[in-house]
């Protein structure tokens, strides 16, 4: 069965600070990544997408980036974190069905 | 482009009581749709999706959605409430266009809360 995993489950840091979450997936081959932000009261905005090993797309102009580096690995980042960047983070994949399976999430505070 | 709208942030019902939960979408094209249910500091859950045939869809836990293509809603509802259903509710759309990839457009979210 696949599953989804993303780490950490919590993160504080300060402004400026560098960013690296992490999401692998397993039990799939080639499946569309995702990763959303979830910001208090808005929703859950996507952020970038992936069709495959380099291929990434950005939904949002924003402090964030994105790589690829392994069909299963999807990995977010930032060279300097803003407080706007606070907010829960959400891995997620898909294969054909259409439909979006979520790793657990990251809470990430910047102070 | 796609939008989904969810009246009301929250609603309260008591144990027992119907839930509805109300989603309207925006779609140029025939959409899928989809109800995601997210418990405190998780990820989320799908309950059900619409894609196409019958435009009423079952879900897991009891929940059900039908789709109003005149009325582009696809309204949640549970028949009775349970403490646990107390979660934030996400409506989704995405596009039929085709390719591979299958980007979701969700709405704010509404928090049900149960209330004994």
């Amino acid at each position: 069965s696949q599953t989804i995993h993303q780490w950490p489950a919590t993160l504080v840091q300060p402004v400026g600070s560098p960013l690296s979450l992490e999401c692998t997936v397993e039990g799939t081959s080639n499946p569309n990544l995702y990763w959303y932000r979830q910001a208090a009261g808005r929703g859950l905005q996507l952020l970038f997408y992936s069709v495959g090993i380099g291929q990434i797309s950005s939904e949002v102009p924003q402090n964030l980036s994105a790589s690829r580096p392994q069909d299963r690995q999807f990995i977010l980042s930032s060279k300097k974190l803003l407080l706007s960047d606070s907010g829960f983070y959400l891995c997620a994949w898909s294969a054909t069905s259409r439909k979006l399976f979520f790793g657990s999430g990251t809470q990430l505070s910047v102070l | 482009a796609q939008s989904v709208t969810q009246l009301g942030s929250h609603v309260s019902v008591s144990e027992g009581a119907l839930v509805l939960l109300r989603c309207n979408y925006s779609s140029s094209v025939p959409p899928y749709l989809f109800w995601y249910v997210q418990y405190p500091n998780q990820g989320l859950q799908l309950l059900l999706k619409y894609t196409t045939g019958a435009t009423l869809v079952k879900g897991i836990n009891g929940f059900e959605a039908e789709f109003k293509k005149s009325e582009t809603s696809f309204h949640l509802t549970k028949p009775s409430a349970h403490m646990s259903d107390a979660a934030e509710y996400f409506c989704a759309v995405s596009d039929n266009s085709g390719g591979s990839n299958y980007k979701l457009t969700f709405g704010k979210g509404t928090l049900l809360t149960v209330n004994p």
